[in-house]
């Protein structure tokens, strides 16, 4: 049982440039959500999924792009890439949404744009 | 809209006294709270939440936390602080019903001196 399991853990992007950032889970979760974490700031939602086929926007969607296909995976796709998305991104999922469940989190993605 | 507020960035304690890193929220109807703990270079963990029921929780690695309804606070408390409590902790509420998403406060960085 591995997890939330998230690729690559570090990349660099010159703006413009287009990525996808991957993240699986291996636990039947339900939800799946992506955040972003800047220091002073929190976490801050970018977008989220209540199940294949059906996602939502979280507080800061804005030049970001998600799709589920499958229950276990839930890619973030930048479209094009600004100084601004400088950041390390966290996938989290849990069993249900709109629940007291936890959430469980990956090990991040360290993104820089230049 | 539902938010949480951690009052400190920085709380410094000797190894051995009790810890307190303190968090209030906002959220419409009853709340959903939880603390998770970041270490560097590393996704967060979960350590406790409140549901329902008893006001004092207890978590992992001997952390509790206390919720207050009339204050709506939710301090995370530990008897006995150790180096290895040092680390990044982050409190979070979602809002009962359908509320889907899960709001963090900024973080409050701990630091357990020898």
């Amino acid at each position: 049982n591995a997890g939330v399991t998230q690729t690559p853990k570090f990349q660099v992007l010159k703006t413009g440039q287009s990525m996808t950032l991957q993240c699986a889970q291996d636990m039947n979760h339900e939800y799946m959500s992506w955040y972003r974490q800047d220091p002073g700031m929190g976490l801050r939602l970018i977008h989220y999924s209540v199940g294949a086929g059906i996602t939502d926007q979280g507080e800061v969607p804005n030049g970001y792009n998600v799709s589920r296909s499958t229950t276990e995976d839930f890619p973030l796709r930048l479209l094009s890439a600004a100084p601004s998305q400088t950041s390390v991104y966290f996938c989290a999922s849990s069993y249900e949404a709109g629940s007291p469940y936890e959430q469980y989190f990956g090990p991040g993605t360290r993104l820089t744009v230049t | 809209a539902q938010s949480v507020a951690q009052p400190e960035d920085q709380v410094n304690v000797a190894e051995g006294n009790p810890l307190t890193v303190k968090c209030t929220y906002s959220v419409s109807g009853n709340p959903y709270l939880f603390w998770y703990v970041q270490y560097p270079n590393r996704g967060l963990q979960f350590l406790l939440k409140y549901i329902t029921g008893d006001n004092l929780v207890k978590g992992s690695y001997g952390f509790e936390a206390e919720f207050n309804k009339s204050q709506t606070s939710f301090h995370l408390k530990k008897p006995s602080a150790l180096v290895s409590d040092s680390a990044l902790y982050f409190c979070a509420v979602r809002g009962g019903g359908s509320a889907r998403q899960l709001t963090f406060g900024s973080g409050t960085q701990l630091t357990v001196l020898p």
